[in-house]
């Protein structure tokens, strides 16, 4: 069973500081990773995509790859109230042939304290 | 460029109907994801379609529930005979080949009463 496992938290900070949201993932075939937020009662939004070892940052957000570890993390820099959601990692499965389906973590509930 | 599109947004049924969520994927996406969530749970994952093909179905349950994904017109989730367990929040998302980002629908709130 390929799995991709996150931290449940919940993890909570203060405002102005770096929240980290740590993912392992099982499957070594896996060449793509994303991040999703997803506010309460909202549906997954997109934030973050890495496809090569090393950092990728995006404003306040980094994400870091680590294939040989199979670990892929994501940093928010200067956290603030309106990044509390829950964040989700996932990557592409494979199950051989064209089957590369999208499989999620449980997700890590972050909250940010003013 | 329009998102995904899900609808209806809301949807009530009464234990023993049935359940039709339909999902129009973003302009140019050919692969399409539907994916259940129970309050304060993750997303699991249900079907995965192509275009008329169903490529896995593994997180589907084997009785009651089906997906397509027809060559014209949006992919459907169907639930027959649903029951109060059915209630959930059913998220679709597409994304323009294998393996590549996936994008969210607004999610189809089904209620069973």
């Amino acid at each position: 069973q390929k799995e991709v496992e996150q931290n449940s938290g919940p993890l909570s900070v203060p405002e102005g500081a770096i929240a980290s949201l740590n993912c392992t993932y099982s499957d070594r075939v896996s060449q793509s990773f994303f991040w999703y937020r997803q506010y309460s009662g909202k549906s997954p939004e997109l934030i973050m995509s890495i496809y090569s070892n090393g950092d990728k940052e995006d404003g306040r957000f980094t994400a870091q790859l680590n294939k040989a570890s199979q670990y892929v993390s994501l940093l928010i820099r200067d956290s603030q109230p309106s990044d509390s959601a829950t964040y989700l990692c996932a990557a592409p499965s494979s199950g051989g042939g064209s089957n590369y389906k999208l499989t999620f973590g449980k997700g890590t509930l972050l909250t940010v304290n003013p | 460029n329009a998102g995904v599109m899900q609808n209806p947004r809301h949807l009530v049924r009464r234990r023993g109907q049935e359940a039709r969520l339909r999902c129009s994927p973003m302009k140019g996406h050919s692969h399409v994801y539907w994916y259940r969530q129970l309050p304060e749970e993750g997303l699991k994952f249900m079907v995965y379609l192509q275009k008329e093909n169903i490529i896995d179905e593994s997180g589907m349950p084997k009785e009651r529930f089906s997906a397509e994904f027809p060559k014209e017109g949006p992919s459907i989730l169907r639930i027959q005979q649903v029951v109060r367990g059915d209630s959930a929040a059913y998220f679709c998302a597409s994304s323009p080949g294998a393996g590549t980002e996936a994008f969210f629908g607004q999610g189809t709130r089904l209620t069973v009463v």
